[in-house]
């Protein structure tokens, strides 16, 4: 079945400092949705790309759809201690969404 | 509208019982996910209801866990009986469509002793 890959598992970035997570399909994605989870919290809703090799931003965070569809990108620019969390990417198929496992950032002042 | 309701918010009970975790829908989503989440597996995709129907329940673990929608507003995800590897948080989400953003709930977080 489809498989969602998400590295790193975890970064540990000093405040100013960037980050980027990766995340790769197995199969071709109708979409692709990034969620930001706070420790202690619930996945909340970021940002969904359609389109093959569409940009985003907001704010400081800028999220990529790779050309064929199967792999995509959040990078924060100075990253500031707000940023703390979880940050899921999930594939749509069409019927369901994959997460993957995840990335867990830390944010040192 | 409230957002996606879930309880109990916590639940501890006894290896051997059941447990039944209740979700409520956002009104006028017509998908209805049910997730659980440990540090070891991450965020994995048990079930998920369109229209009140299950369509996919291949992530559900074993015979022990079940899963009913049985009206646009109520959902429950049951597991008899618990065992202390079913420890988790269980979320439950909605959405309007697949293509669309799925709303979490505060999530129920489960402990089988």
């Amino acid at each position: 079945g489809q498989q969602v890959m998400q590295i790193p598992q975890y970064q540990h970035v000093q405040e100013g400092e960037d980050f980027t997570t990766y995340c790769n399909s197995s199969t071709t994605l109708s979409n692709i949705q990034w969620y930001k989870q706070r420790p202690g919290g619930h996945p909340v809703f970021l940002i969904q790309l359609v389109k093959s090799g569409e940009v985003k931003k907001q704010k400081r965070l800028t999220f990529q759809f790779g050309e064929a569809k199967k792999n995509s990108s959040l990078h924060i620019t100075a990253t500031q201690t707000t940023d703390v969390g979880t940050y899921f990417c999930a594939g749509g198929d069409g019927n369901k969404l994959v997460f993957g496992a995840g990335t867990i950032l830390r944010v040192k002042s | 509208d409230a957002g996606v309701i879930q309880s109990p918010r916590h639940e501890v009970t006894e290896m051997g019982q059941e447990v039944t975790l209740r979700c409520k829908p956002i009104s006028g989503h017509d998908y209805l996910f049910w997730y659980r989440q440990t540090m070891m597996r991450g965020l994995e995709l048990l079930i998920y209801f369109n229209n009140n129907v299950p369509i996919d329940d291949s992530g559900m673990p074993e015979d022990r866990f079940s899963a009913k929608m049985p009206n646009a507003s109520f959902s429950t995800l049951k597991i008899q009986p618990s065992e202390p590897r079913d420890s988790a948080v269980y979320f439950c989400a909605s959405s309007p469509g697949t293509a669309y953003e799925a709303f979490f709930g505060q999530g129920t977080r489960l402990t089988v002793v």
